[in-house]
């Protein structure tokens, strides 16, 4: 049982670059987020999915797109990498609701040059 | 709007100090949920706790507590004779019926640092 994982764990990007982080979850949770972390930010929600074929934006969903086509995965895209996009990006799953605790993934640290 | 502030950005302790994280919150419902997590050096975030709105009784789990006030709107968290594998970026979360109950909403995080 691994819980939730990201696909990479580092990356450097050069502006307009295009990259998909992975984000997989085999605990069979319905609700996924995309997060990213920036310091003095806290958390901000990017995208989220409240089930496979859904995606819905977040606090910040600009620069970003999303896919949900299996359940156990949930997928960011960056078409047109920008510096505003260097950050650390943490994917969570939740069993049902928004209120049930939320398993992160380990992050992803990105940075565009 | 929902909103969630952690007004303390870094608090540096000694080893068996006690030490109280504050948190404070904004929503116009009443039925909401609270949370705080913790993220050690290692990044990854864990869940420490969740309490509904209808449940103000205080809780505690070993050296941790928290106290939630809703006259006050606040949940703080308390950390009792602090060690040092403490220290981390500790957040504090709300999820209420404006996102549908689908996402939180979190603070920006206090930073304790607990020294031996």
């Amino acid at each position: 049982n691994a819980g939730v994982t990201q696909t990479p764990k580092f990356r450097v990007l050069k502006t307009g670059q295009s990259m998909t982080l992975l984000c997989a979850q085999d605990m069979n949770h319905e609700y996924m987020y995309w997060y990213r972390q920036d310091p003095g930010m806290g958390l901000r929600l990017i995208h989220y999915s409240v089930g496979e074929g859904t995606t819905a934006k977040g606090e910040v969903p600009d620069g970003y797109n999303v896919s949900r086509l299996k359940k156990q995965n949930f997928l960011l895209g960056l078409e047109s990498a920008a510096p505003s996009q260097t950050s650390v990006y943490f994917c969570a799953s939740s069993l049902r609701q928004g209120w049930d605790e939320q398993y992160f993934g380990p992050g992803t640290r990105l940075t565009v040059t | 709007a929902q909103k969630v502030t952690q007004a303390q950005t870094e608090i540096s302790v000694v080893e068996k100090e006690d030490v109280t994280l504050d948190c404070v919150y904004e929503t116009r419902d009443t039925t909401y949920y609270l949370f705080w997590y913790k993220q050690p050096p290692s990044g990854e975030l864990v869940f420490l706790i969740r309490r509904n709105s209808f449940d103000e009784q205080n809780e505690i789990s070993g050296r941790y507590s928290w106290n939630f006030q809703k006259s006050t709107s606040s949940f703080n968290f308390t950390i009792t004779a602090s060690q040092v594998v403490d220290s981390a970026v500790y957040f504090c979360a709300l999820s209420d019926p404006t996102s549908g109950y689908s996402t939180l909403t979190f603070g920006k995080g206090t930073m304790l640092l607990v020294s031996p």
